[in-house]
């Protein structure tokens, strides 16, 4: 089956910095979703990206499906951007979604 | 508002004891999944429904069942308790975006520890 694979796995940043996290899968995609899991353990959906660039405040996001990765940016961390990161995505006519591990990301005063 | 709700959100239980996991959605979605996370692997997929009485299994299947006999709901199973699925279950339901594609939204979860 398809390989998702997100880098880095622990990212520690300070308030104030930037960061790009990396999802690179092995196979074409029809979909990809990105995930904020909060502390408390809530999944909290960031962006629905198939393809192309969406912002959303200090969060964007770019997937570049035909070279198999989907970036996302956050801007201007804070505290409450802790927590780990994830990016899913579907295959061919299924909706199942396939996860990557994940980037924990912690943000230090 | 619509929403997705897990019931209990916390469980602890024996082992061989059988074990239903509630998942309740008011956004009458069609499609619905069981998904659980452990360190280690993040989330894998257990059941899926794609409709009322449609049942699938995903990747990590054995020692589970579901039924689906309404839209709202989908009940997890664990037969016969085992302390390998002590884990965070989480329940998710998809809404239709565009070009045959969805976009899945998770329920808060249920942290289910087997003694």
């Amino acid at each position: 089956g398809i390989q998702v694979e997100q880098s880095p796995p622990d990212l520690i940043l300070q308030e104030g910095a930037n960061s790009t996290l990396r999802c690179n899968f092995s196979d074409s995609v029809n979909n990809l979703q990105w995930f904020h899991q909060n502390p408390w353990g809530q999944l909290i959906n960031l962006f629905y990206i198939p393809s192309g660039t969406k912002q959303n405040g200090r969060l964007s996001a770019t997937t570049v499906a035909t070279e198999r990765y989907s970036l996302l940016y956050i801007s201007s961390s804070q505290s409450t951007d802790s927590g780990v990161y994830f990016c899913a995505v579907t295959q061919g006519g299924s909706e199942k979604l396939v996860f990557g591990k994940g980037t924990k990301l912690t943000v230090n005063p | 508002d619509a929403e997705i709700t897990q019931s209990p959100r916390h469980k602890i239980t024996e082992t061989g004891r059988q074990v239903t996991l509630a998942c309740h959605q008011t956004w009458n979605h069609n499609n619905m999944f069981w998904y659980r996370q452990d360190l280690g692997h993040g989330l894998r997929l257990i059941h899926y429904s794609y409709g009322v009485q449609d049942t699938n299994k995903g990747e990590v299947s054995d020692g589970y069942s579901v039924s689906r006999s309404n839209t709202e709901d989908l009940p997890l199973t664990l037969e016969s308790a085992a302390s390998s699925q002590t884990s965070v279950y989480f329940c998710a339901s998809s809404y239709y975006r565009d070009r045959g594609l969805y976009e899945q939204y998770f329920g808060p979860g249920t942290r289910l520890t087997v003694t």
